[in-house]
């Protein structure tokens, strides 16, 4: 257990439709990282957020969104959905010191998307 | 861009086998390497790790030594188990080990082990 949580575990929605996938980081982390993996793509970095500031993107489409919370959680939102955002979708966080975040990174169990 | 190319597999080995999965990668600088490993409806799990060249990463019998000149970081056990079946990816971070906003991890596209009795 890594001490990253996420919910919900397993969604399936329609094309069109909006969800919001929920993470919480390890206690006392404030660096939060969105991932998508799909069979196609891979493992895919999507952006990450430092105590509720974005900090750096990756591959993430216009049509999805996050944010940090004051308490430390983060949300993913994804809009507009497809079928080919069907995915699982991981949530990781680091710690940090000083205020910059060590790499190594710890991953929650993810939630699975599916788009019908 | 940061890269990373690893063997996909499957690869199939009898318990008690000698392992290696290759993982070799392209990067600017000297980038940070990680071995994760996924099992079955499972997250990913960090395995172990290397933040600069000739470290040696160990863990539960893994090994893997961060190797500058060949831009390798290649996943090593001595004796598998029915227990070590999973899907494992190898990474890397682009930032320092402490430093900067830390950033994404660039990952291969995972390497599915299997190991029979």
């Amino acid at each position: 257990d890594s001490g990253v949580t996420q919910t919900p575990k397993h969604l399936i929605t329609a094309t069109g439709q909006r969800v919001t996938l929920r993470c919480s980081p390890r206690s006392g982390d404030l660096s939060v990282y969105w991932y998508q993996q799909s069979l196609d793509q891979g493992l895919q970095f999507l952006i990450q957020y430092y105590n509720g500031e974005e900090r750096a993107k990756g591959n993430i489409l216009e049509r999805f969104s996050a944010q940090q919370f004051p308490d430390l959680h983060s949300e993913l939102n994804l809009s507009s959905l497809e079928l080919g955002d069907s995915a699982l979708y991981f949530c990781a966080s680091s710690a940090s010191w000083g205020g910059v975040s060590y790499n190594e990174q710890f991953f929650g169990p993810g939630t699975r998307l599916t788009v019908l | 861009g940061d890269s990373v190319t690893q063997m996909e597999g499957p690869v199939t080995l009898s318990e008690e086998a000698f392992l290696t999965i290759n993982c070799t990668y392209t990067a600017t600088g000297y980038p940070s390497l990680f071995w994760y490993v996924q099992y079955p409806g499972e997250g990913l799990q960090l395995l172990l790790k290397a933040t600069k060249a000739d470290d040696k990463g160990s863990n539960k019998g893994f090994e893997a030594t961060y190797r500058k000149e060949t831009t390798s970081f290649h996943l090593e056990k001595g004796s598998v188990q029915v227990s070590d079946s999973a899907v494992y990816f190898c990474a890397l971070s682009s930032t320092p080990e402490l430093g900067g906003g830390a950033d994404g991890l660039t990952f291969g596209k995972g390497t599915h082990l299997i190991i029979q009795p």
